[in-house]
């Protein structure tokens, strides 16, 4: 089955306690993308990458780090938590920005950092 | 800027039609989205459109585009109680750097009375 996966879905954390979110996905796509859902805000993007080696920062991108070493993962990395990170966080990824797929998003990981 | 507008809340009764509201910004959008998110999912892709269409239908699902006031609508026809969720309207943006983006709206949750 095509997917996005994402693990852990539930995370409960202390500050500064380093903690990585992992995103898999089996669709080939080039394009991956996190973002963070918060109430009242929508979704906003932290990072993204358009191929392996290649990622750049979206619009809140600061505590965040991301890597892209294999075309299939593209873990979220928090190096020092805080808890203003606590959020609803989403993986996805599409096969083009342009076109008619969308983006094929991961189930969430909801993260709470005490 | 770029910005994507939805209206936060709306209550329909069951078998009634739902119309779901979106404004955006980019004049240069090819397609725009309509996603559903249910609780404690992810975002699943519903529908799109391109930027030269001004209605597409699938089954429940009517999307209107008016182009030249940037608005964007999606009518879900005898609305159940399982359309019950949360609706995003998204634009796929071409960015100043010539790469697309996806913005997406707040989200507007729709709830559905019995």
């Amino acid at each position: 089955e095509a997917q996005v996966t994402q693990n852990p879905r539930y995370l409960i954390t202390v500050t500064g306690k380093k903690l990585t979110v992992t995103c898999s996905q089996n669709m080939n796509h080039e394009y991956m993308s996190w973002y963070r859902q918060d109430p009242g805000l929508g979704l906003r993007q932290i990072y993204y990458s358009m191929n392996v080696e290649v990622t750049d920062k979206g619009d809140v991108p600061e505590g965040y780090k991301v890597s892209r070493k294999e075309k299939r993962n593209f873990p979220l990395i928090l190096e020092s938590p805080s808890p203003n990170q606590t959020s609803l966080y989403f993986c996805a990824s599409s096969l083009s920005l342009t076109g008619v797929y969308g983006y094929t998003f991961g189930s969430g990981t909801r993260l709470t950092v005490v | 800027g770029e910005d994507v507008e939805q209206s936060l809340f709306l209550s329909v009764r069951e078998g009634d039609s739902s119309v779901i509201n979106c404004t955006y910004t980019d004049s240069s959008s090819t397609y725009l989205y309509w996603y559903k998110q249910e609780p404690g999912a992810g975002l699943q892709l519903l529908t799109y459109i391109f930027s030269n269409m001004d209605m597409k239908q699938d089954q429940r699902l009517t999307v209107l585009l008016n182009k030249k006031d940037k608005h964007l609508s999606l009518r879900i026809a005898d609305t159940q109680t399982g359309d019950s969720a949360i609706y995003f309207c998204a634009e796929s943006a071409l960015q100043a750097s010539g790469t697309y983006k996806y913005i997406f709206g707040t989200g507007t949750r729709l709830k559905v009375l019995a």
